[in-house]
């Protein structure tokens, strides 16, 4: 079955510091999304992407926050500057079409702990 | 704005015994309605979806949800639990007219005793 597998499992970072979290989405997929979970709360949507451009974003999406698709197959989430409240597990989904009536499918989930 | 609500943290059911995870939801516009299911170091799953249609949707792993619009539930079930199916359950819902990117719950943590 297919999947969609995100690298690292877990990483730590110091405040401060530009981290890149790594996705692969579905080969066939066309839609990328992050989504992140602060520890005991609600999954929240980031941002969603399409044809090489941002398509939606969420009030968190902020200017520290940047997405890129650099080789066709990888779909990466940069925090440029990273603050104790951006720890959380972070979430890949990629979906063969943008309605709704398409589900995401969803990596693992890297957990990102800001110290 | 869309939100989903599911009221309890933690659902705790005997193996054998039917469960319900509980959803309730807020939307502009027909919502699209979807559960998902995240066991301990995986991505989240998708089980099942409501679009249209009947109000009694079947899902993955003999789960099933109804689309209650009076309630405004999405409620999850299944007529007898396993051990395996504890895990973390997350309803989630979209809209026609408003986002139709999923907004998800907190998520419910499903203990299914032996």
């Amino acid at each position: 079955e297919p999947e969609v597998t995100q690298t690292p499992s877990h990483q730590v970072t110091q405040m401060g510091q530009e981290v890149i979290l790594r996705c692969v989405p579905i080969s066939n997929h066309l839609y990328f999304y992050w989504y992140r979970q602060i520890l005991g709360q609600k999954v929240e949507f980031l941002v969603s992407f399409y044809n090489n451009e941002i398509s939606e974003k969420s009030e968190i999406f902020d200017d520290q926050f940047s997405v890129e698709r650099p080789d066709g197959s990888n779909f990466t989430l940069k925090i440029r500057s990273t603050k104790l409240e951006d720890s959380a597990m972070y979430f890949c989904a990629s979906s063969e079409g943008v309605r709704a009536l398409a589900e995401a499918f969803f990596g693992q989930g890297t957990r990102l702990t800001v110290v | 704005a869309q939100s989903v609500a599911q009221p309890e943290d933690q659902v705790n059911v005997a193996e054998g015994n039917p469960l319900t995870v509980k959803c309730t939801y807020s939307v502009s516009g027909n919502p699209y309605l979807f559960w998902y299911v995240q066991y301990p170091n995986r991505g989240l799953q998708f089980l099942l979806k409501y679009i249209t249609g009947d109000n009694l949707v079947k899902g993955s792993y003999g789960f099933e949800a109804e689309f209650n619009k009076s309630q405004t539930s999405f409620h999850l079930k299944k007529p007898s639990a396993l051990v395996s199916d504890s895990a973390l359950y997350f309803c989630a819902v979209g809209a026609s007219g408003g986002s139709y990117i999923p907004t998800f719950g907190r998520g419910t943590s499903l203990i299914v005793h032996p």
